[in-house]
């Protein structure tokens, strides 16, 4: 099925370093949601974007709706040890109320 | 935020039994939920959609007699997995989408890991 494309697959930082991600797609979507996903546990809603251009931020957290619709990126600023986790991107497209995924990233930050 | 639980969080069974996982949004409706699979370091499957008060939507290649859904209420859509194999072991997870106006989010339960031996 259709998904985002998501890069990097995986990043291995140290602590206090910025961490950004991205997703793409061919495909023009009209919402982007980005979640982080602990070890055993569900996605958690990290930020919601809806308008093209959007940048929105939660906390450390910052994220962009690119203008083309196509993309989205994701950046952590001065990362803690509690990062740690795969970080997803889904966006739906058109009325339809499935989300597309990207694959994930996850990130190692090291104390 | 929109809070969504599942029942249980982990179960061990034995191949050709069925297993029931419940997946209720705790503060909010859900006229429609979503359930996924996850296998080990892969991004969310989508299964089926379930919709309240009719048949839930299959994704290609689910097997709708083997993931049965029914979301028999606004709060609660249940999977069971009939006659369970080691090879449905794996992680699932629902959700839900949750709405404040026309803007969209969709929220997850914490999932539920089935292990088939």
């Amino acid at each position: 099925g259709q998904q985002l494309n998501q890069s990097p697959q995986s990043m291995f930082i140290q602590e206090g370093e910025d961490v950004s991600m991205n997703c793409t797609s061919s495909s023009i979507f009209n919402t982007w949601l980005w979640y982080k996903q602990d070890p055993g546990e569900g996605p958690v809603l990290l930020i919601a974007l809806y308008k093209a251009g959007e940048l929105t931020s939660n906390g450390r957290l910052t994220a962009q709706f690119g203008i083309t619709r196509k993309d989205s990126f994701l950046n952590i600023s001065a990362s803690i040890p509690s990062d740690v986790g795969i970080y997803f991107c889904a966006a739906y497209q058109g009325g339809s109320e499935k989300l597309v995924f990207g694959k994930g990233t996850k990130l190692t930050v090291n104390p | 935020g929109a809070v969504v639980s599942q029942h249980p969080s982990w179960v061990i069974c034995k191949s050709g039994t069925s297993v029931k996982i419940e997946c209720r949004s705790l503060d909010f409706q859900a006229t429609t939920m979503f359930w996924y699979r996850q296998f080990p370091k892969q991004s969310l499957m989508l299964m089926a959609t379930s919709n309240e008060g009719s048949k839930a939507t299959y994704e290609q290649g689910v097997e709708k007699d083997k993931f049965l859904i029914n979301h028999a209420s606004l709060t609660l859509s249940t999977l069971t997995v009939t006659s369970a194999h080691p090879e449905d072991s794996s992680f699932y997870i629902c959700s839900a989408p949750g709405a404040s106006g026309s803007l969209r989010a969709q929220y997850f339960g914490p999932g539920t890991r089935l292990l088939v031996l």
